[in-house]
């Protein structure tokens, strides 16, 4: 398995502008988390799905935030408008998750960059 | 919800000597330990966890402790080589799969 894939690697956008983030959970991964690291905030949560169903986006920053998961294996984290203080490294994270907590896997990782 | 503290947010140690990390937690129904290393520009990745029914738990020159009383677990890293140096975070995590992070430590190793 090639593990967590995120696209795109790096993002440099204009204030304003959509930007999509990608996420391809490991296969057989029922739990996956997106998280936003920046130097001021270090890793935080942002929300996380269960079998493709939200739990908890109380971490989402604002409505501008967004986040699906139409399928196992698919999932997306939209920022509209985008706005400079949106600059961080967004990370995919998936876990087995069956009845316990287990190790989340990261993603490389998407550098956004809001100009 | 839950809130993780970690200290320090940074560690410069001489290599060979020990080096260790200190986090607290606030909710009582978090059960599971995880510690993640990431090296600079890459992701985190797991390095050792611990679960709430084990007070410790080692490998090799790494070890966890965990005191559920006083809701804190500690890492520390035995022997400390160059290529430690890295960023840690501790992490907890309740029912539910909610992981929080702590802030991370940045620990420098120097040879």
């Amino acid at each position: 398995d090639a593990g967590v894939i995120q696209s795109p690697r790096h993002e440099v956008t204009e204030m304003g502008q959509e930007v999509t983030l990608r996420c391809k959970p490991i296969s057989g991964h029922n739990s996956l988390f997106w998280y936003r690291q920046t130097m001021m905030r270090g890793l935080e949560l942002l929300i996380y799905f269960n079998n493709n169903v939200p739990i908890d986006d109380s971490g989402m920053p604002e409505d501008r935030f967004s986040a699906k998961m139409p399928n196992a294996s698919f999932s997306t984290l939209k920022i509209q408008p985008s706005e400079p203080r949106d600059s961080a490294v967004y990370f995919c994270a998936s876990s087995i998750g069956q009845g316990t907590n287990t190790e989340a896997f990261f993603g490389q990782g998407t550098r956004l960059t809001v100009v | 919800g839950e809130n993780v503290e970690q200290h320090p947010s940074t560690l410069s140690v001489q290599e060979g000597d020990s080096a260790v990390i200190k986090c607290t937690y606030s909710d009582s129904a978090s059960n599971y330990f995880p510690w993640y290393k990431q090296e600079l520009g890459k992701r985190p990745q797991l390095i050792i966890d611990i679960r709430s029914n084990v007070g410790e738990k080692k490998d090799q020159r790494i070890a966890v402790t965990l005191n559920k009383t006083a809701k804190h677990f500690s890492l520390h890293i035995t022997e400390t080589q160059p290529e430690d140096s890295a960023v840690y975070f501790c992490a907890a995590a309740a029912g539910g799969f909610k992981t929080i992070f702590g802030a991370g430590t940045r620990l420098f190793v120097k040879a």
